[in-house]
């Protein structure tokens, strides 16, 4: 599985934006990046993903580089419910690479009120 | 709606016993994972099932560890001699989709091995 590469932690204050960068330098072609995040206590939640354009849905934004070697998972407006842990994945399009999902140890954004 | 439910929420075991874990998937997903989580790390990937049958159980750790899913909806995840690494939190996760689609998480069954 190709490997991504996220800071451990970051920290942000309520109200402004945050940029959480992932690095994946060995991303395939048909790899898919996909974003989760796990809250306190809690199973992961899908955040968004995409392949090559930038994506937007209502939880947040995911600003793709051109060369794809990395990406940027935006919040515009980081609110106390926003303090997760947050996974950057890469995902085959393909039967046997597409359905488990590989976890690193993502990055524990905190969120100063 | 209702989410993926998994019972129970805490279980406590003697090093040595047997239990199982139990998943109820979001009604209609016929795809279903187990994952498992241990302190400060990510989940780890450890068996897929498409319908009734497992697709992919190659992240199980050993022998020890088992999962059914006989009627393609509710899944066990059953481990006999428990050690105490086996303490985790162990997630289980359901989709809509044949494969590649959203994930949908409950909320984790934190296993203790005394």
């Amino acid at each position: 599985d190709a490997k991504t590469t996220q800071p451990n932690s970051m920290e942000s204050n309520e109200e402004e934006p945050v940029h959480l960068p992932c690095n994946h330098s060995t991303i395939s072609g048909t790899d898919y990046i996909h974003w989760y995040r796990q809250l306190p206590s809690q199973g992961p939640e899908y955040v968004i993903h995409g392949l090559t354009s930038n994506v937007n849905n209502r939880m947040a934004s995911l600003a793709i580089a051109e060369d794809r070697k990395s990406s940027t998972l935006i919040l515009h407006r980081a609110t106390l419910r926003d303090a997760a842990v947050y996974y950057c994945i890469l995902r085959g399009n393909s039967g046997g690479s597409n359905y488990k999902l590989t976890f690193g140890k993502g990055t524990l954004l905190t969120v100063n009120p | 709606g209702a989410g993926v439910s998994q019972t129970p929420s805490n279980k406590v075991t003697e090093k040595g016993k047997y239990v199982e874990l139990r998943c109820d998937p979001i009604s209609g997903h016929t795809a279903l994972y187990w994952y498992r989580q241990s302190l400060g790390q990510g989940p780890e990937f450890l068996i897929y099932f498409q319908g009734t049958g497992a697709a992919d159980d190659s992240g199980l750790p050993n022998d020890r560890f088992f999962a059914v899913r006989p009627e393609g909806s509710v899944s066990t995840l059953k481990i006999q001699r428990t050690e105490r690494g086996d303490s985790a939190v162990y997630l289980c996760a359901s989709s809509p989709l044949r494969e590649g689609g959203e994930q949908f998480f409950g909320p984790g069954t934190r296993l203790t091995v005394l």
